[in-house]
């Protein structure tokens, strides 16, 4: 199956832009990119999906590279309520250990 | 509006005894689901998934089994549980493959 790797974490003031990056080098063809997160002690939450074209919608912007091989999850305007763990993951649907947001007041 | 129901939401177990973990989701039908286990600080591992009744495809050859006897119910089960079954397992749906997953709140497991 194809993996995907993320930084373990990152650190963003509120209110202003972030990028969670994403490589996934082996993806096939046919594997969309999802973007989940997971606050502490609850299931993930779906944010984002795509497939070749970047894809806008109310929590996220998810930008793919023309290769594929590699995608960033931005969030417009951090506030203290995206402070949480982002899995980014294929078609395959194989977690790894995400990457952790903290967000600076 | 679909959801996805499970429980419970915590559980302590003795080693050496049963377990049984219920999943329901409504308002779809012919769902794919899911069970996870998420160890401490750890990321989430797949254990079953099933696309139909009677269909149970295990990723981790492991002390736990999985049944679906109905369309939408899914249960994941385990005649004795180890130390090492710990963890927060974590049931989810999909449309599809490629459609995005929805979690349940998941259950807390602590084997003592």
């Amino acid at each position: 199956d194809a993996k995907t790797t993320q930084p373990n974490s990152m650190e963003s003031n509120e209110e202003e832009p972030v990028h969670l990056p994403c490589n996934h080098s082996t993806i096939s063809g046919t594997d969309y990119i999802h973007w989940y997160r997971q606050l502490p002690s609850q299931g993930p939450e779906y944010v984002i999906h795509g497939l070749t074209s970047n894809v806008n919608n109310r929590m996220a912007s998810l930008a793919i590279a023309e290769d594929r091989k590699s995608s960033t999850l931005i969030l417009h305007r951090a506030t203290l309520r995206d402070a949480a763990v982002y899995y980014c993951i294929l078609s395959k649907l194989t977690f790894g250990k995400g990457i952790t947001l903290s967000v600076r007041p | 509006s679909q959801t996805i129901h499970q429980w419970p939401a915590t559980l302590v177990q003795p080693v050496g005894s049963p377990l049984s973990l219920e999943c329901t989701v409504e308002g779809t039908s012919n769902p794919n689901l899911y069970w996870y286990r998420q160890a401490a600080g750890r990321g989430l591992q797949l254990l079953f998934y099933s696309v139909g009744i009677g269909q149970i495809s295990s990723e981790v050859p492991q002390n736990l089994s999985a049944s679906r006897p109905q369309d939408r119910q899914f249960i994941l089960s385990s005649k004795k549980l180890l130390l090492s079954d710990s963890g927060f397992y974590l049931c989810a749906w999909t449309g599809g493959f490629d459609s995005p997953l929805h979690f349940g709140n998941g259950t807390r497991l602590t084997v003592t």
